[in-house]
């Protein structure tokens, strides 16, 4: 199967700073990228959704200005929580696909805990 | 609002049994099914996907749909230990924004 990557994979950062996740396909062009938050024995929620060289759709209730994504590149995508809280610790998983109706490929995902 | 429907679970199966998941959508509209297996502390992995009616078998896995009942499920052959983690269903439509369930807990006893 395609490989997606996620960067880094663990970050511990203080209340109040920017934290940035990369996702990249390595071996397939992702026009389509998703950004999932999971809390502890919850369910996948997703974030938004980003298109190449378009404004990210951010799902309701996610603060677009506190949840940054820019997808510049056909592989790759990153998501910048800027002055993170506690509240925002969670495993952020980024996902791609080639294609619409494709299947998408999950990253490893990157566990955030703010301090 | 799009719906997908799964039993939390969890499903306790014996090792070599076959395990039998199931999930319901509600978007008659909905055109690509997926299975993805996710263990605990990791990121979901995709096992099948599936577009038309019918039975797709890759393996000890085997995915079978039907749209006019709207459920898609997930047999897996000779369940082993390494096969118990959460199965999660997800459907997409139109939108092509895929809609999750909340996941079905597998687990496989020895």
């Amino acid at each position: 199967g395609a490989v997606v990557s996620q960067h880094p994979s663990r970050v511990i950062c203080k209340s109040g700073t920017s934290v940035k996740i990369e996702c990249r396909s390595l071996d397939f062009q992702a026009t389509t990228m998703f950004w999932y938050r999971q809390f502890p024995k919850q369910s996948l929620m997703l974030m938004a959704t980003s298109n190449e060289g378009s404004k990210a759709t951010y799902e309701q209730g996610v603060e677009k200005d506190k949840f940054l994504i820019n997808h510049a590149s056909l592989t790759l995508s990153t998501l910048t929580v800027t002055s993170a809280h506690p509240e925002d610790s969670s495993f952020y998983i980024c996902s791609a696909r080639e294609a619409p109706g494709d299947e998408q490929y999950f990253g490893p995902g990157t566990r955030l805990t703010v301090t | 609002q799009k719906e997908v429907e799964q039993n939390s679970g969890p499903l306790s199966v014996p090792e070599g049994a076959i395990a039998s998941l199931n999930c319901t959508y509600s978007d008659r509209g909905s055109q690509s099914f997926f299975w993805y297996r996710q263990y605990s502390g990791k990121s979901p992995e995709l096992i099948m996907f599936i577009y038309s009616n019918g039975d797709k078998e890759d393996g000890r896995f085997t995915a079978q749909l039907n749209k006019a009942s709207q459920y898609v499920s997930l047999l897996i052959r000779d369940s082993q230990p390494s096969d118990s983690a959460t199965y999660l269903c997800a459907v997409s439509g139109g939108s092509y924004i895929p809609t999750f369930g909340r996941g079905t807990s597998l687990i496989v006893h020895p």
